[in-house]
Parts: C-alpha cells; sequence; structure tokens
C-alpha cells in the first residue's frame, strides 16, 4: 500500500485562486517531499521538509507538517494556468530510502 | 549542467519480447533509482543504484534487472514482457543514496506492450 496519500484526487480552480493539496502518511518519516508532474513527463521536485520543521516556503508554494496528525499540506498561492500539473507526496521512513510516492492530485487551473 | 536523459523516449514492444532502457544521471551524480508509473498502481519504485551497486529495490519480480556502470549511467532490463508492463518507466538521479537528497527526474520512457 502507498505510504503517501494525496488528497484530494482531482482540484479545478480559476487562474488567481489558491490551491491547497493535503498528503497523509502512515508511518514516522524522515522528511517530506513534493513533486510535480506536468502530463506525461518526467517529475521535477519543488520542496523538502525535514521532519523537526513546520513550515516551509519557496516562492509561491507554502509547505506544512503536522507530525502528530501524520499529515502535511502544500499551498500554491496566486495560482497560474501553468501551475496544471500532478502534484505528488513522497515519505520515507526514517533510515529507509525507500521512497513512496501517492497517487497524487490532480491540479487544473483555468485561465 | 544537463539533465537526466533517458533513451528512447517511446517503444512499442510484444508479449515476451525484452527491453533494455537507458539512463544518463546528471553529471556528478552517483545515486539512479528507477521507477515505474501506471494509471492504476500510480508511481512506485522498483531499484537504486549506488556505485554500481544495487542499494535498494522495489517489490517487483525478478523480469525487472538493472545495473550502473562506472560512469553512472544505468540500464534497466525487462525480460519476457507481459502486457501490465506498459508503463512510463522514469530515472532519477541524485548526487548521493539516501532519501534526504533531492531527486531529479528524466522525462521517462513510455513502454507499450502488444
Amino acid at each position: 500500500s502507498q505510504q503517501g496519500e494525496e488528497d484530494p484526487q482531482a482540484l479545478s480552480i480559476q487562474e488567481g485562486e489558491n490551491a491547497t493539496m493535503n498528503c497523509s502518511y502512515k508511518t514516522s518519516i524522515n522528511n517530506l517531499q513534493w513533486y510535480r508532474q506536468n502530463s506525461g513527463r518526467g517529475l521535477v521536485h519543488l520542496i523538502l521538509i525535514r521532519s523537526n520543521e513546520r513550515e516551509k516556503h519557496s516562492g509561491r508554494l507554502r509547505v506544512t507538517l503536522d507530525t502528530s496528525k501524520k499529515s502535511s499540506s502544500l499551498l500554491i498561492t496566486a495560482s497560474r494556468a501553468a501551475d496544471t500539473a500532478s502534484y505528488f507526496c513522497a515519505t520515507g521512513p526514517g533510515g529507509s530510502y525507500i521512497p513512496t510516492f501517492g497517487r497524487g492530485t490532480s491540479l487544473i487551473v483555468h485561465p | 549542467k544537463a539533465g537526466v536523459t533517458q533513451t528512447p523516449r517511446y517503444l512499442i514492444k510484444t508479449r515476451g519480447q525484452q527491453v533494455t532502457l537507458s539512463c544518463s544521471p546528471i553529471s556528478g551524480h552517483r545515486s539512479v533509482s528507477w521507477y515505474q508509473q501506471t494509471p492504476g498502481q500510480g508511481l512506485q519504485f522498483l531499484f537504486e543504484y549506488f556505485s554500481e551497486t544495487q542499494r535498494n529495490k522495489g517489490n517487483f519480480p525478478g523480469r525487472f534487472s538493472g545495473r550502473q556502470f562506472s560512469n553512472s549511467r544505468s540500464e534497466m532490463n525487462v525480460s519476457t514482457l507481459e502486457l501490465g508492463d506498459s508503463a512510463l518507466y522514469l530515472c532519477a538521479s541524485s548526487l548521493e543514496s539516501g532519501y534526504s537528497y533531492e531527486q531529479y527526474f528524466g522525462p521517462g520512457t513510455r513502454l507499450t506492450v502488444t
């Protein structure tokens, strides 16, 4: 079974709106990473948040991590049509390399 | 710096055949990982190679194998292809082995088995 699971599975918004997607996981983690994938292409790393961090920013991205709830959220502010993509969280139980990806959130931003 | 490259980009094979996919990591990266992505199973980890040694392996049958060369380039082989092997195969490289390192993904090889 997947370690990380994103929610919602699909999200459709208008340009300029904020998009929030969540990731829940089951076991302890060393860190959590978010990736973006444009249709049928490779993944692009967005941000890595360590288990001792609660919030991290990168441009229009804000990631939060709540280890007590075993969940993370990715917020994209002022979305653009170019943000249309699938977003994945990847987690790994502390020490183990094998990263587990969720099934992703498909985000569509309408111009 | 050039990104991760994968060849070929598209491939069509027949059931029972074998296939070899190639991945060239970013210069200086020593770890190469392979993933299979399908609509039904999502993104699944196949294996990781570091310094020509397989470090980690996902839950795939022995028909899936790989290797890494001294220049860090990696190949993945699938023997006795099955229809269910149709997928996007992604290669990712990172500086070192270990989950804490950011992975850089290639564009993938789209394999279709007929």
